[in-house]
């Protein structure tokens, strides 16, 4: 069971060049989130999926796009990166809103240099 | 604009003793609290979730809410040197889609 899986694990960017972090979940699990973590600030979530046909804005969606492929994939996209981008990225699905636990992939490493 | 409070840290205890870890919400309507534990290099993991007022343990864990107070905490009994860690508040404010709103989390250094 592989639970969250991400992709790529580490990655270095050009400014201004383009790329997108890849999550899949296979837990069946209805809600899905982005989520970056930088020192001293915890986990700020970017976009998150309800459900699969709908995104929401997180508290940092500035600079990211997102798409809920299907119930399983949920894709963030840096159109063009920047420097303050520089993060750890996770992935997170759970089944549903009714309060159970969310499941974290093991991260993606940007950096923007 | 909903906040989870949490003291950075670092809170260093001598190994064997209980590390008291504490976290205060804003959201008077909050539902679900959940206890976090991530290893520097690695994503979060569940060690506990609470839902009703007082104490629920598993293991040296024991997790405590009080809804009146706006207050959960983490004690860890026995601490190891392997519990170093940070520990994440998260609450879930809503029984709605909101997603969960994390605190930012206090380290723990458990010294041998």
């Amino acid at each position: 069971n592989a639970g969250v899986t991400q992709t790529p694990k580490f990655q270095v960017l050009k400014t201004g060049q383009s790329m997108t972090l890849q999550c899949a979940q296979d837990m069946n699990h209805n809600s899905m989130y982005w989520y970056r973590q930088d020192p001293g600030m915890g986990l700020r979530l970017i976009y998150y999926s309800a459900s699969e046909g709908t995104t929401d804005k997180g508290e940092v969606p500035n600079g990211y796009n997102v798409s809920r492929l299907n119930k399983r994939e949920f894709s963030l996209r840096l159109e063009s990166a920047a420097p303050s981008q520089t993060s750890v990225y996770f992935c997170a699905s759970r089944r549903g809103a009714d309060g159970n636990t969310i499941y974290f992939g093991e991260g993606s490493w940007l950096t923007v240099v | 604009q909903k906040e989870v409070e949490q003291n950075s840290g670092p809170l260093s205890v001598p190994e064997g003793a209980i590390a008291s870890l504490n976290c205060t919400y804003s959201d008077r309507g909050s539902q679900s609290f959940f206890w976090y534990r991530q290893y520097s290099g690695k994503s979060p993991e569940l060690i506990m979730s609470i839902y009703s007022n007082g104490d629920k343990e598993d293991g040296r864990f024991t997790a405590q809410l009080n809804k009146a107070s706006q207050y959960v905490s983490l004690l860890i009994r026995d601490s190891q040197p392997s519990d170093s860690a940070t520990y994440l508040c998260a609450v879930n404010t809503d029984s709605g889609n909101t997603p969960l709103v994390f605190g930012k989390g206090t380290r723990l250094s458990v010294i041998a």
